[in-house]
């Protein structure tokens, strides 16, 4: 089994859709998770950290659920430069300092006019 | 501030030839990560630098890859003899150390071993 289990798509939605992406995690002492967005040949970037309450920027919205172990992100009103890869990513934090991230293979978002 | 640096950014060689990847941190970033992703498969970890040291080299895949990072300040990492399978795209990260601070990721190199 994966360590970072994802969806891996495409995901084709019009633009101005809502689309949500789950993930799912195998280690429960898992610390700290993550969304990173890839554009095509580019390098991975920080979309937003997740945290157990939930977290909103803007137009995305992220929740984590401990007991299953459980990562979502949710895009509202998508736009044609939303399309791209979403990185489910995840943090042992064994060392107690910066991270050492164990990723998934990344769910593919086209949005189309 | 610059971003991380990596070069270069595409490489060709044939199999048992040798190459050296180069990375350059985030100016004060201590922490330097290197990561790759093979062809369809997810983004893995390498290695862990805090300053010039190995902190974590767990993800090193066998004996034909030496990372260094001489001085705490850019990294290098060869690959001797390339095999087939040594193909990908290696990513170079780097942070600022403080726990879960965000990593900032390089443009990677895309190495073809032919």
């Amino acid at each position: 089994r994966k360590e970072v289990e994802q969806d891996p798509g495409p995901f084709n939605v019009p633009e101005g859709a809502t689309v949500a992406f789950n993930c799912t995690y195998s280690n429960s002492a898992s610390q700290s998770f993550f969304w990173y967005r890839q554009d095509c040949r580019k390098e991975p970037k920080l979309l937003m950290s997740v945290y157990s309450s939930g977290n909103e920027d803007g137009r995305f919205t992220a929740q984590l659920n401990r007991a299953s172990q459980y990562i979502s992100l949710l895009i509202r009103d998508s736009k044609l430069s939303d399309s791209a890869t979403y990185l489910c990513v995840v943090n042992l934090g064994l060392t107690g300092t910066a991270s050492k991230l164990t990723f998934g293979t990344g769910t593919r978002l086209q949005v189309t006019l | 501030e610059a971003g991380v640096t990596q070069f270069p950014s595409h490489s060709v060689i044939e199999k048992g030839q040798t190459v050296t990847l180069r990375c350059d941190p985030i100016s004060g970033h201590d922490n330097l990560y290197w990561y790759r992703r093979v062809m369809g498969k997810e983004i893995k970890f390498l290695l862990h630098f805090v300053k010039e040291s190995k902190q974590d080299e767990s993800g090193m895949p066998n004996n034909r890859f030496l990372a260094e990072r001489t001085g705490g300040t850019y990294s290098t990492l060869k690959v001797q003899p390339a095999e087939l399978e040594d193909s990908g795209v290696y990513f170079c990260a780097s942070s600022r150390g403080l726990y879960n601070s965000p990593l900032h990721f390089g443009n990677g190199t895309r190495l073809t071993v032919t």
